[in-house]
């Protein structure tokens, strides 16, 4: 069965730094491209950023490019999101999502707030 | 980047009435068009991909289509189980752009 599950959100204060991790099961992670997704609250799905199965391709949205960092750990079948200089507009659930695919985690709780 | 618009933002309908989506990109996409079902406090579901390919699972009154710039979801009778929001994703290259969502309600 695969399984995605999220990690690692909570509250921080404006300018501080969070890493979210997705441990990943079920599937042959090494395969597949994978994508952060995230959605604010009452609010649409916002799509952040997209990392290749090697990680040879990286991709981020403009809103989060320069602050946000995706990696992977192909070894330890995980996802990464390392966020750096966070604003309240970041408040969100992101979820991690393999490509193309009905498998999405059950997401994790960002607050950015003073 | 290319822009996704959907229409309408919102819809009414009533049991057993045929509902359709429209989904339009600013640039041409091929058929990397997919279509998402959320319902309140759910994960995404994904419904189509592929413009038009129906995700193992999904009902079949559930049906998509398009090419290039101008996509369609439809739901042939529209059921009390369908109100949700739903969101087209292009996926043919970054940034994989999500539609603004349209929601969909029993009248």
């Amino acid at each position: 069965e695969v399984q995605l599950v999220e990690s690692g959100g909570g509250l921080v204060q404006p300018g501080g730094s969070l890493r979210l991790s997705c441990a990943a099961s079920g599937f042959t992670f090494s395969s597949y491209s994978m994508n952060w997704v995230r959605q604010a609250p009452g609010k649409g799905l916002e799509w952040v950023s997209h990392i290749s199965s090697d990680s040879s391709s990286i991709y981020h949205a403009d809103s989060v490019r320069g602050r946000f960092t995706a990696s992977r750990d192909n070894a330890k079948n995980s996802l990464y999101l390392q966020m750096n200089s966070l604003r309240v507009e970041d408040t969100a659930v992101y979820y991690c999502a393999r490509e193309n695919s009905g498998f999405w985690g059950q997401g994790t709780l960002v607050t950015v707030s003073s | 980047d290319i822009q996704m618009t959907q229409s309408p933002s919102s819809l009414s309908a009533s049991v057993g009435d045929r509902v359709s989506i429209t989904c339009r990109a600013s640039q041409g996409i091929s058929n990397y068009l997919a279509w998402y079902q959320q319902k309140p406090g759910e994960v995404p579901k994904l419904l189509i991909y592929a413009a038009s390919t129906l995700q193992s699972g999904v009902p079949s009154r559930f049906s998509g289509s398009g090419f290039g710039t101008d996509f369609t979801l439809t739901i042939s009778s529209l059921q009390p189980e369908d109100v949700a929001t739903y969101y087209c994703q292009k996926y043919n290259s970054a940034p994989r752009t999500f539609g603004q969502g349209t929601k969909v309600e029993i009248k």
